[in-house]
């Protein structure tokens, strides 16, 4: 199985600080990457998909970058609705989630 | 826009099966424009994909659990459904359906919380 691990695991912010979160995959997944928002008690949301493609209607503050085995997403000024946990995700056939980056205040 | 919604017993007893049912509306189980997958999360723990059923009938599995799990189409319900065998403990967890276009998925019910226990 392809492990995905993400960095850092929580994350301090103040509200318009630039947030990285990174993701590496324990093999080459070239751009076969999406990232998710979930918030408490709420299912996950797509923000990004093939490493650096914004979902429709996901804000521009959101990027994603990278591909092989190294991957971020970033958040250019956070914003108050941002606090959430965020999640990377590599698919082809077979999928796996990263652990988790909680970006808190 | 897609809707998925879980359903099935929010218990299940130890050793015995679990089984959900995610209903679609506004699309077809039977499209070849989505695929279709269970992903679980166990209580204040990240996600975990379960498997994932392609048009055509293919089906994907977490490799833990494959020995246990079969992701099945049911076109004339317009629904798709899991089953996870000899559950223990560890299997309690909020399961979500979800759909994708092949690029994550865009589409997830809302979660259903199932718990293991006698």
């Amino acid at each position: 199985d392809i492990q995905m691990t993400q960095s850092p695991s929580t994350l301090s912010a103040s509200v318009g600080d630039r947030v990285t979160i990174t993701c590496r995959s324990s093999q080459s997944i070239s751009t076969w990457l999406a990232w998710y928002q979930q918030k408490p008690g709420k299912a996950p949301k797509l923000l990004i998909s093939e490493a650096s493609t914004l979902e429709y209607g996901v804000p521009s503050r959101f990027s994603g970058s990278g591909s092989g085995t190294e991957f971020t997403l970033t958040i250019s000024s956070l914003q108050p609705n941002d606090f959430a946990t965020y999640y990377c995700q590599q698919y082809n056939r077979y999928s796996t989630f990263g652990q988790g980056t909680k970006v808190e205040i | 826009q897609l809707h998925l919604q879980e359903s099935g017993p929010g218990l299940v007893q130890p050793s015995e099966t679990l089984s959900l049912t995610c209903s679609v509306s506004d699309g077809s189980v039977t499209s070849s424009t989505y695929f279709w997958g269970w992903v679980r999360q166990s209580p204040g723990k990240g996600l975990e994909w379960v498997g994932t059923i392609h048009h055509g009938g293919t089906t994907y599995y977490k490799s833990s659990l494959k020995s246990r799990v079969t992701i099945s189409v049911d076109t004339w319900k317009n629904q798709f459904s899991l089953r996870l065998s000899s559950v223990a403990a560890a299997d309690t967890a909020v399961y979500y359906c979800a759909a994708s276009h092949g690029d994550g998925f865009d589409y997830w019910g809302q979660g259903t919380l199932v718990t293991v226990s006698s």
